[in-house]
């Protein structure tokens, strides 16, 4: 079946402006989650949906930042005011429960720059 | 709380050598482990995993044996390829954490000249 798709795959924006990125899962996985991963580092944990359980927000570097999920489908993530800072790869991936007893299957990403 | 500490890279092989990346670990609980691979121009995907003590994950010619003693996942393949040139992540996830998220190392980029 189809694995995870996000879009757009590219965005360049102004520093300022806001950008909503978008994640759609695979279908039946109950789990979400967003990373960001800035050049040449590791990924960094920013928000994870788990079912109708309260979003594990831990992750999010400022109040900026936002993401909603709607059921277990579509997943957003809003980045108001953008920040040269901003720019990373942003990462979705979906688990069909919980990461320690499933594999999580990432997305390709999208490539944010904020000029 | 729960960390992952893998080797630095960039690493530079010759075909065909013998590749060890080492990773170690800190957790509360009782986590698994998980090698991520990230080759060039793709997205993230999971090469091998442990879930208990001993356990060892294989996968692609990849190993890498769960080691509580150490707190170790060490990834280790005996004869490298060019097409083994990627980025490796190295991670864990406690499942008893009341959010279950993977917390990954900082990556390791390999590549291996022909």
């Amino acid at each position: 079946g189809a694995g995870v798709s996000q879009s757009p795959s590219n965005k360049v924006t102004e520093k300022g402006k806001d950008v909503e990125l978008r994640c759609d899962p695979i279908s039946g996985h109950t789990a979400l989650y967003w990373y960001r991963q800035r050049l040449g580092q590791g990924l960094e944990f920013l928000i994870y949906f788990q079912g109708n359980s309260a979003p594990d927000k831990s992750g999010l570097p400022s109040d900026r930042f936002s993401a909603e999920r709607t059921g277990e489908s579509v997943s957003t993530l809003t980045i108001q005011r953008t920040q040269q800072e901003d720019s990373a790869v942003y990462l979705c991936a979906s688990s069909l429960e919980l990461a320690g007893l499933y594999e999580q299957f990432f997305g390709p990403g999208t490539r944010l720059t904020v000029l | 709380g729960n960390s992952v500490t893998q080797m630095e890279g960039p690493v530079t092989l010759s075909e065909e050598a013998f590749l060890t990346i080492n990773c170690t670990y800190t957790a509360t609980g009782y986590p698994s482990l998980f090698w991520y691979v990230q080759y060039p121009g793709e997205g993230l995907q999971l090469l091998l995993k442990a879930t208990k003590a001993d356990d060892k994950g294989s996968n692609k010619g990849f190993e890498a044996t769960y080691r509580k003693e150490t707190t170790s996942f060490h990834l280790e393949k005996g004869s490298v390829q060019v097409s083994d040139s990627a980025v490796y992540f190295c991670a864990l996830s406690d499942r008893y954490s009341s959010a279950s998220k993977i917390i990954f190392g900082s990556g390791t980029r390999l590549s291996i000249r022909p």
